[in-house]
């Protein structure tokens, strides 16, 4: 059974900071990984897709990683500002068929 | 883009009666919706995976017999909380996958039972 592990749970950064957000998952044979975004009390926003044979994903500031061997994904967020926070949360899908597996969400606070 | 929408956004109700939350893929069709719940500060957890004009397919763990899902056309799917009791009280949202497989998800319904 996949499993999905999100580190740091929470992550407190001044305005301006450079940080990464880690996920790991447990098996290897996925189809690809997708970071979301989620607002207090909202639905989900799509950041990033990366296909199996990807390494990474480019948007704006984002950029997100992938090393399927070792089962992990990171997505860096350049010169941090408070309308970043949010909880970000990892999912993948696999290959035997369309259901995504969440991780538990890293919560982070951006402080002006 | 690919919209989708539900509805209501927040709904309270009294124990033991029955809710139905909607959800509508807006600009595309979806021959796959998923419907997932999420508790407080916890991640979201996959509830069922719905067919368009078939049988849900159910995770285990949760009744098929208290959470009803139609998916009766290509755009709309339905959820229906019956006999709902405090502990049912979540944020439910659903997800419409397209042509590629990838999933769209809705803005989220809150339901509060008392």
């Amino acid at each position: 059974k996949q499993e999905v592990t999100q580190i740091p749970a929470a992550l407190s950064v001044p305005e301006g900071e450079n940080l990464v957000l880690n996920c790991s998952f447990t098996d290897s044979a996925i189809y690809n990984l997708q970071w979301f975004r989620q607002d207090p009390g909202k639905g989900l926003t799509s950041l990033l897709l990366i296909q199996s044979s990807q390494r990474e994903q480019t948007s704006g500031r984002l950029n997100a990683s992938l090393d399927k061997s070792s089962g992990r994904s990171t997505l860096y967020i350049a010169a941090s500002q408070p309308g970043d926070s949010a909880t970000y949360l990892c999912a993948v899908k696999e290959t035997s068929g369309s259901r995504l597996t969440f991780g538990e969400g890293t919560q982070l606070t951006v402080n002006p | 883009g690919a919209v989708v929408s539900q509805h209501p956004s927040r709904v309270i109700c009294k124990s033991g009666t029955s809710v139905k939350i909607e959800c509508r893929s807006l600009d595309f069709q979806a021959t796959t919706m998923f419907w997932y719940r999420q508790f407080p500060k916890q991640s979201l957890m996959l509830m069922a995976t719905s067919n368009e004009g078939s049988k849900a397919t159910y995770e285990q763990g949760v009744e098929k017999d208290k959470f009803l899902i139609n998916h009766a056309s290509l755009t709309l799917s339905t959820l229906t909380v019956t006999s709902a009791h405090p502990e049912d009280s979540s944020f439910y949202i659903c997800s419409a996958a397209d042509g590629h497989n990838e999933q769209f998800f809705g803005p989220g319904t809150r339901l509060t039972v008392l």
